[in-house]
């Protein structure tokens, strides 16, 4: 298993402002992932971070609206760049602990709730 | 490309009563199945998943799914429903050598003492 303290749990942020979260691992991992959660929503999954390259980016997701870091193997930071009413979401950071084998479950923080005013 | 299919936006069950989630999944080769709960201002709670062999899996809280291959689905199940198991249950899939992992729009559960 794994344990993730994902910061901050909630935030109301002004339009055109940008927020940092911050995803911390009790153990490595090769592999973070961040999804959005729009209210009534399911799970998007906005990009994969793995350390020491560029994140990869699902469709509709740029870099520029939400870069991302992975300086080593327990942490990762998402911005949310420039932002809009409509960037109020769950936003949840992930690990898949053991590997790369993807029969293995996924792990989630315990989200930072946005809301853009 | 993969997708997951939760027919039901809310199911509604008396507490002692039996439940079921319903999910059906579409994947090219082998599937890997997962259900996941969220409680209000949580992450996600991993319950169980399917990977090979048994297709009645069992899982933490006492629920179990059930892997059908020609029906294409993994049906969440407890036999006996909890006030407290009330939440928000995903079902998720993720092909074989891949790491997406794809969840279906989500199914709350309520029960009514």
């Amino acid at each position: 298993s794994a344990v993730i303290s994902q910061k901050p749990s909630r935030d109301i942020c002004q339009r055109g402002t940008s927020l940092t979260i911050q995803c911390q691992v009790d153990s490595q991992v090769t592999m973070m992932f961040w999804y959005r959660q729009q209210p009534g929503q399911s799970l998007t999954l906005i990009a994969t971070a793995n350390q020491g390259s560029e994140a990869t980016y699902e469709s509709g997701f740029v870099i520029d609206k939400f870069p991302i870091s992975r300086p080593n193997l327990t942490f990762s930071t998402l911005t949310v760049s420039n932002m809009s009413p409509e960037d109020s979401s769950i936003y949840l950071c992930s690990v898949t602990p053991g590997g790369s084998t993807s029969n293995t479950e996924a792990f989630f923080g315990q989200g930072t709730r946005l809301t853009v005013v | 490309a993969q997708s997951v299919a939760q027919p039901e936006d809310q199911v509604n069950v008396a507490e002692g009563n039996p439940l079921t989630v319903k999910c059906t999944y579409s994947v090219s080769g082998n599937p890997y199945l997962f259900w996941y709960v969220q409680y209000p201002n949580r992450g996600l709670q991993f319950l169980l998943k399917y990977i090979t062999g048994d297709n009645l899996v069992k899982g933490s809280y006492g629920f179990e799914a059930e892997f059908n291959k020609s029906q294409t689905s993994f049906h969440l199940k407890k036999p006996s429903a909890l006030v407290s198991d009330s939440a928000l249950y995903f079902c998720a899939v993720r092909a074989a050598g891949f790491q997406k992992l794809v969840f279906g729009t989500g199914t709350r559960l309520l029960v009514s003492p």
